[in-house]
């Protein structure tokens, strides 16, 4: 049974640090890996979608990485804003479902 | 703005009323799904659409009753629900199912009382 996991749970920073959120599954059969970040009361929105034959995804100051060999996925922020400040959520796709990570809580403040 | 529309925003109905929770997407997406999510937990699979056939059930309860009119909506039939059931629910849509990207809604806030 997958299983993933994110550390840390909660992180609070100053403006303009960068950063790295982690993510880890235990079965590395996976399709791909997707980031979603979620506001407090709201849905989830994707920010990057990783298939299981790339090694890393960019969009913007957002660089995910995978390694399915080792059960690892990071997504890294630079020069992180407030605007940032949300749950980070790491997803792993297993055959027909979505299984999630615990999520990050990122406060990034000016 | 999000792509996959859910109505209402905020839901609170007592537990012996029923009321449906609606979820549309024009995406052309032929999977959609819906989740529950607790506080401060991630969210959890209830069923998987796909071609508005159901095709995963995660051993949800009969008080939860999923409905797919067509290929652009997607229903959450409630009835007799528990305390315990208020969370936020997500619906999402994909390509199709499987291994295809999934995008959420914004989703609907349900308080029992």
């Amino acid at each position: 049974k997958q299983e993933v996991t994110q550390i840390p749970a909660a992180l609070s920073v100053p403006e303009g640090e960068n950063l790295v959120l982690n993510c880890s599954f235990t079965d590395s059969a996976i399709y791909n890996l997707q980031w979603f970040r979620q506001d407090p009361g709201k849905g989830l929105t994707s920010l990057l979608l990783i298939q299981s034959s790339q090694r890393e995804q960019t969009s913007g100051r957002l660089n995910a990485s995978l390694d399915k060999s080792s059960g690892r996925s990071t997504l890294y922020i630079a020069a992180s804003q407030p605007g940032d400040s949300a749950t980070y959520l790491c997803a792993a796709h297993n055959t027909d479902k979505l299984i999630f990570g615990t999520g990050t809580r990122l406060q990034v403040f000016p | 703005d999000t792509e996959v529309t859910q109505t209402p925003k905020h839901l609170v109905m007592g537990m012996t009323n029923k009321k449906s929770l609606k979820c549309e997407q024009h995406m052309g997406h032929r999977a959609m799904y819906w989740y529950k999510q607790k506080a401060k937990k991630p969210p959890e699979l209830m069923f998987v659409y796909s071609y508005e056939k159901l095709s995963i059930n995660e051993s949800v309860p009969s008080r939860f009753s999923p409905e797919c009119p067509n290929s652009s909506l997607l229903n959450l039939h409630l009835h007799a629900l528990q305390p315990e059931d208020s969370a936020l629910y997500l619906c999402a849509s994909g390509p199709r199912e499987g291994n295809q990207p999934q995008h959420f809604g914004d989703g609907t806030r349900l308080s029992i009382l």
